[in-house]
């Protein structure tokens, strides 16, 4: 079974600048999150999707970043204008809960992650 | 606000030696589950154990053991003979009783020394 599948995996910009980052989820996962892991942290939640809603983005900076999911299964996440403390790595995760009949393991299955260096 | 405390940041032992990570963790929620995850090096994070509120049984998978006391509020993760494979950044964190609003601790970064 393919795991998630993020890109890029590093991406260097110029503050100011935008970027995007693409994630596709294990297929059939219905929830889709992205995380950002400052170097030193924990991952933070920025936002949950529940196949193409939202189910928490409370913690995404609205003035400069934006998710969708638009079909429910891959997403993008873009920042624009990047600022110096983006820099980060981005992590996608998915998971099978939702729906119907489904087993909900409470695992989150990760990506590799983007990591991005805003200068 | 839900929120996971490891106060560890960094802990190097040496091989086969026994180690404990340390989770404590805050959420006024009676249903809640706690996990943790490993991230070893390359950057993926990987699933070790899911634990729900009201299941406080320890659990043994190998020579991992986890041991959850909420009189404490503590989901603490014990490692027994490790080895130098174990080396990476471990995780705890704590999600509602939907599993959404997953928070994760700052990590304690464990070295394995041969």
């Amino acid at each position: 079974e393919a795991g998630v599948a993020q890109s890029p995996r590093y991406k260097i910009i110029e503050k100011r600048q935008s970027v995007a980052f693409w994630c596709n989820p294990i297929s059939g996962h219905a929830t889709l999150y992205w995380y950002q892991q400052i170097l030193g942290q924990g991952p933070k939640l920025l936002i949950q999707f529940q196949n193409n809603g939202v189910v928490d983005d409370s913690q995404l900076p609205k003035d400069r970043f934006s998710a969708e999911r638009l079909k429910g299964v891959d997403s993008t996440l873009k920042i624009q204008p990047a600022k110096l403390e983006d820099s980060a790595v981005y992590l996608c995760a998915s998971s099978p809960k939702g729906g119907s009949g489904e087993l909900n393991t409470g695992e989150l299955f990760f990506g590799e992650g983007s990591r991005l260096t805003v200068l | 606000a839900q929120k996971v405390t490891q106060a560890q940041t960094e802990i190097s032992v040496v091989e086969k030696e026994d180690v404990t990570l340390d989770c404590v963790y805050e959420t006024r929620d009676t249903t809640y589950y706690l996990f943790w995850y490993k991230q070893p090096p390359s950057g993926e994070l990987v699933f070790l154990i899911r634990r729900n509120s009201f299941d406080e049984q320890n659990e043994i998978s190998g020579r991992y053991s986890w041991n959850f006391q909420k009189s404490t509020s503590s989901f603490n993760f014990t490692i027994t003979a490790s080895q130098v494979v174990d080396s990476a950044v471990y995780f705890c964190a704590l999600s509602d009783a939907n599993n959404n609003d997953m928070r994760f601790g700052a990590g304690t970064r464990l070295t394995v020394k041969p």
